[in-house]
């Protein structure tokens, strides 16, 4: 079966600071990918990051960037030079590549960015 | 601007109500899918259509029903309300490509059931 953990309910970090935000996941599946999607409070779904498993290099988008350890089953996002606008939640989701119509969303992470 | 488009935003229903929720993508993509999000559950699948013609059953489908009308609308319809279905519902569609940007989301229904 497959299972996306978030254990991080909740989390602060101050304005210019680097975040983490965790992500483990369980699949007995080879060729799978796995991304980041951030909601803000409005409440749209959006699109943040991309990691294929046999992706060598750990994927980056701008100020966000997938440390993307196979090993460990662990695909946590890290945002640098975290800005108010990044306050969200953050689900960490898993898609198989033989069964491209199911996502595995991880329950997600609150984030809130002090100034 | 293309993307998914649901309505309503917002809707309270009776108990034992019916409703449809629309979704419409004008992104030509194949599969389109409902899920729900409640607190701390993530999203949960309840139909997809992987294209037009097709649909099937997600993780909690009970309660639901389904219609792909053409390849750009799908649709879910609630037959009789009930209190456990207060959530807020997703639309989404993607292509067919594995190397893909996941989904593309539509802003979300609000549903409350009382």
């Amino acid at each position: 079966a497959q299972k996306i953990t978030q254990t991080q309910p909740g989390m602060f970090v101050q304005e210019k600071e680097a975040v983490t935000l965790d992500c483990t996941y369980d699949t007995s599946d080879q060729s799978y990918g796995l991304f980041w999607y951030k909601q803000p409070s409005s409440g749209e779904m959006i699109f943040l990051i991309y990691q294929g498993s046999y992706d060598e290099q750990n994927a980056t988008e701008g100020r966000y960037s997938l440390n993307f350890q196979k090993a460990r089953k662990s695909a946590n996002l890290v945002i640098s030079a975290s800005q108010l606008g990044d306050s969200a939640m953050y689900f960490c989701a898993m898609r198989l590549e033989n069964n491209f119509n199911k996502f595995y969303f991880g329950s997600g992470t609150k984030l809130n960015v002090k100034p | 601007n293309a993307g998914v488009t649901q309505t309503p935003k917002f809707q309270v229903l009776k108990t034992g109500q019916s409703m449809t929720l629309q979704c419409a993508q004008d992104m030509n993509h194949n599969s389109m899918y409902w899920y729900r999000q409640d607190p701390g559950m993530g999203l949960r699948l309840i139909y997809y259509s992987a294209s037009e013609g097709t649909t099937d059953k997600g993780e909690v489908p009970n309660g639901y029903n389904v219609s792909r009308l053409n390849k750009r609308e799908f649709s879910l319809r609630l037959e009789s309300a009930a209190p456990s279905q207060t959530s807020v519902y997703f639309c989404a569609s993607s292509s067919t490509g594995y190397r893909v940007s996941g989904y593309t989301f539509g802003s979300g229904t609000r549903l409350t059931v009382v």
